[in-house]
């Protein structure tokens, strides 16, 4: 069973603080996905990595996969109010349906 | 692309009664999927759709959920005889047929089972 395993769960820091997040599995996968969910709303999609290794930003976001695909890291800088969210990691399941398997998300609160 | 978009935004009903939750996917995606997330949780996948094929249930879509695709196009997920457990966010996401599975999802509707 492929899962994916965020920490932490629960974040609260002051605006301007660094802070990373992290996706673990014990299971290779063929690509992720970052998502952002505001209450209410759906998740959307920040980033996909597909290479071992690989590194995207976007803006004060970094985003790195594992060299073996089985981990992922987001990185924000200087966080702002506006970061705050649920951040989700996923990947696709084993039956090729293209089917996203979730980690239990990262809360996210940036006090200003 | 104008976005996946789900209707009802909300739904309460009281138990036992029957409840439809309709999606519209980006016009171009073949690929259709249903999840249900609780709260604090990550979405859980309960279905996919691959133009108007259904290719896979989650053992999660008990016998009281049905989902269709007439068309090909919009989709729609009916929950029978619901009862409070079925209280969730609804989230329907589509994506292309081809790429590294990168799937946009819609606003959601919250379902509330009293």
């Amino acid at each position: 069973t492929q899962l994916l395993e965020q920490s932490p769960q629960f974040l609260s820091i002051q605006e301007g603080e660094n802070l990373t997040v992290y996706c673990n599995s014990s299971s290779v996968f063929s690509s992720l996905q970052w998502y952002r969910q505001e209450p209410g709303e759906g998740p959307v999609l920040l980033v996909t990595v597909v290479t071992g290794g690989e590194v995207k930003k976007l803006k004060r976001l970094t985003f790195q996969f594992g060299d073996a695909r089985k981990d992922s890291s987001l990185h924000i800088t200087a966080a702002q109010p506006g970061d705050t969210g649920l951040y989700l990691c996923a990947g696709p399941g084993s039956s090729n349906t293209g089917k996203l398997i979730f980690g239990q998300g990262t809360t996210l609160q940036v006090k200003p | 692309d104008t976005g996946v978009s789900q209707d009802p935004r909300h739904k309460i009903t009281k138990r036992g009664q029957n409840v439809t939750f309709r999606c519209d996917p980006i016009s171009e995606h073949n690929r259709l999927y249903w999840y249900r997330q609780t709260l604090g949780q990550g979405p859980e996948f309960l279905t996919y759709f691959q133009n108007e094929a259904q290719l896979e249930k989650s053992r999660l879509l008990s016998d009281r959920f049905s989902a269709e695709r007439p068309k090909g196009s919009f989709s729609t997920l009916e929950i029978q005889r619901t009862e409070q457990g079925d209280s969730a966010m609804y989230l329907c996401a589509s994506s292309r047929r081809t790429g590294p599975y990168e799937q946009y999802f819609g606003p959601g509707t919250r379902l509330t089972v009293t």
